[in-house]
């Protein structure tokens, strides 16, 4: 067990619709990370937010986006969706988000789009 | 601009028998390169890590990897398998130069034969 938490595990909803993915890091991590990880794209890094701020952005799509709160635990909302982007969702933290630390993954968000 | 390149898709060995896990990366500046293990169902878990320090880097479960900056390469070797290795290997690079991205290979599924 990581200590990294997600939720829900899984998600099944219909294109155009939107959701909300919610990640807890781990205690005393600052820095979360959203990974997308699908069969023809493989693992993608999308955004990070360090103390509630964006830090780092990867390959996100406009129609994505995420914030990190107070508490620091971190929302991935995803819109207008597509087939395209049923996928696993991997959140993952570490301490201060520096590029050499260990990132913690949690168990990941399965979302199919039908 | 980073990218990372697992040559093997997929690698079967018997147990008891060495394990090689190829990784070559490009990266314009000082890299810090990962291994994380994904088993069937479950979020990745960081095998080993080099951050400049002493190039052969030894993780968990007897795993290590060596960091060979004239040949850009940094691959992960076993000497015995066992049937729990059966699972998915991402080599990971990132940089301080970049901003903080990270750059995920495409995997390596490895078999483990009894």
């Amino acid at each position: 067990d990581s200590g990294v938490t997600q939720t829900p595990k899984h998600l099944i909803t219909a294109t155009g619709q939107r959701v909300t993915l919610r990640c807890s890091p781990r205690s005393g991590d600052l820095s979360v990370y959203w990974y997308q990880q699908s069969l023809d794209q493989g693992l993608q890094f999308l955004i990070q937010y360090y103390n509630g701020e964006e830090r780092a952005k990867g390959n996100i799509l406009e129609r994505f986006s995420a914030q990190q709160f107070p508490d620091l635990h971190s929302e991935l909302n995803l819109s207008s969706l597509e087939l395209g982007d049923s996928a696993l969702y991997f959140c993952a933290s570490s301490v201060v988000g520096r590029p050499e630390e260990t990132q913690y993954f949690g168990p990941g968000t399965r979302l199919l789009v039908l | 601009a980073q990218s990372v390149t697992q040559l093997d898709s997929h690698v079967s060995v018997s147990e008891g028998t060495p394990v090689l896990l190829r990784c070559n990366y490009s990266s314009s500046y000082s890299p810090s390169l990962f291994w994380y293990v994904q088993h069937p169902n479950k979020g990745l878990q960081l095998l080993l890590k080099y951050t400049s320090a002493a190039t052969l880097v030894k993780g968990i479960n007897g795993f290590e990897a060596e960091f060979k900056k004239s040949e850009t390469s940094f691959h992960l070797t076993k000497p015995s398998a066992h049937m729990s290795d059966a699972a998915e290997y991402f080599c990971v690079v990132s940089d301080l130069n970049n901003f903080n991205k990270f750059y995920f290979g495409s995997g390596t599924k490895l078999n483990v034969k009894p």
